[in-house]
């Protein structure tokens, strides 16, 4: 049963520390989706990744957040310095290219900063 | 830009009753649509989704929704819940890219949470 892993499940940091998120895409897709769910924003598309290729990232604050694909079995988002508003669920997804548009979500990083 | 209004934030139903929740989407050109639901604890699963072809979708657990393209909506509809479909249901749409192909990042509505009541 092929699945979406991410690391770790729940995270509890201090401001300014650096945080580092990591996904393991389903095995064969080649398009793997950082997202933020928050109560207020709801869910939000941070940054997208084509054959390890940034494609998107305007969803992202560029100042304190960075996205990786070292290669194609890993996907990382990095956070330096975190603040309290980072506090989130991260989801990770990956999907197919080829217009398939399905997308598969991984379990979710829960982020508190304090 | 792409947007998804869900009209409903909050919905209250007893064991039995019929369900359907609203879903629209602000976008001119070609869309994949889609249902997710999140159960208390756990990641996003599909429910159902619409590409092309017959407007009228079937999915999982008795889910089903209906496209209708002159009125930018895609509503969930189950004839009879369960207490086990308590959740947040998100409607989300994908705008087709045809210069590039692939899956563009989903566009989701604020979520839906729904509670049945045994």
């Amino acid at each position: 049963d092929a699945r979406v892993t991410q690391t770790p499940r729940h995270k509890v940091t201090e401001m300014g520390q650096e945080v580092t998120m990591r996904c393991q895409p389903i095995l064969g897709h080649n398009t793997v989706f950082w997202y933020r769910q928050t109560m207020m924003q709801g869910l939000e598309l941070l940054a997208y990744f084509r054959n390890r290729a940034p494609l998107d990232d305007s969803g992202m604050p560029k100042d304190r957040f960075s996205a990786e694909m070292p290669d194609a079995t890993l996907a990382t988002l990095k956070i330096q310095p975190s603040e309290p508003r980072d506090s989130a669920v991260y989801f990770c997804a990956s999907g197919l290219g080829a217009g398939m548009g399905e997308q598969f979500f991984g379990p979710g990083t829960r982020l508190t900063v304090l | 830009a792409q947007s998804v209004s869900q009209h409903n934030h909050h919905v209250i139903l007893s064991e039995a009753a019929s369900l359907e929740l609203g879903c629209n989407y602000s976008y001119g050109g070609t869309v994949n649509l889609f249902w997710y639901v999140q159960y208390p604890g756990q990641h996003l699963q599909l429910l159902l989704k619409y590409f092309s072809g017959d407007p009228l979708v079937k999915g999982i657990k008795g889910f089903e929704a209906e496209f209708i393209k002159s009125k930018f909506s895609f509503n969930l509809r189950k004839p009879s819940v369960q207490w086990s479909d308590t959740a947040e249901y998100f409607c989300a749409v994908n705008a087709r890219r045809y210069s590039g192909g692939g899956a563009d990042g989903l566009t989701f509505g604020k979520g839906t949470h729904l509670i049945i009541q045994p």
